[in-house]
């Protein structure tokens, strides 16, 4: 299956602090890129959509100013949790969406656990 | 948001037992997924689906796209002790939004 690629696994930093997080598809174009939230036990819940060279869409109940996604090219995008906060603290996933020859099929990154002082 | 009802929730089972789990939705779906989430990864996908009716394998695992495209089904036959693990399944109508189950937590007792 297609490979996406997700940097860093694993994330400590001081409140206050930002926290930039990397999604890449590796062998194919991603015509859109989706961020989760996982919290333990939990299924994944979906924080906002992005499309290659325009504004994410975010979920209701999802601050954009204090999650920014930034989808540069059809093969990164981007997630900057700002002035991060201890409840900020949980396991983050990037999936991909490639083009018809993928057939919508969803593949995701390995997942970014952050955890807030 | 919107997730798919998932059952069960979570099974003990001994292993070399077959597993059933299903998904079920208040939506029509025209794609289902299926997949697997080890502690601290990212879910990876088992099985995908497109037709009603289509009945598809990968290896031990099964999986159906209910008729009446609102229900799926994951089959696991003669669970082995690294089947553990959440099975998820996510269906989509075709717009860009994938609508997830709430996991089925798999535990096998070898």
């Amino acid at each position: 299956g297609a490979v996406v690629s997700q940097h860093p696994s694993r994330v400590i930093c001081k409140s206050g602090t930002s926290v930039k997080i990397e999604c890449r598809s590796l062998d194919f174009q991603a015509t859109t890129m989706f961020w989760y939230r996982q919290f333990p036990k939990q299924s994944l819940m979906l924080m906002a959509t992005s499309n290659e060279g325009s504004k994410a869409t975010y979920e209701q109940g999802v601050e954009k100013d204090k999650f920014l996604i930034n989808h540069a090219s059809l093969t990164l995008s981007t997630l900057t949790v700002t002035s991060a906060h201890p409840e900020d603290s949980s396991f983050y996933i990037c999936s991909a969406r490639g083009s018809r020859t993928t057939n919508e099929k969803l593949f995701f990154g390995s997942g970014t656990q952050l955890s807030v002082l | 948001g919107q997730q798919l009802n998932q059952s069960p929730q979570s099974m003990f089972i001994q292993e070399g037992e077959d597993v059933s789990m299903n998904c079920t939705s208040s939506s029509i779906f025209n794609t289902w997924l299926w997949y697997k989430q080890d502690p601290g990864e990212g879910p990876v996908l088992l099985i995908a689906l497109y037709k009603a009716g289509e009945l598809t394998s990968n290896g031990r695992l099964t999986a159906q796209f209910g008729i009446t495209r609102k229900d799926s089904f994951l089959n696991i036959s003669a669970s082995i002790p690294s089947d553990v693990g959440i099975y998820f399944c996510a269906g989509t109508s075709g717009t860009y939004k994938y609508i997830f189950g709430t996991g089925t937590r798999l535990k096998v007792l070898a």
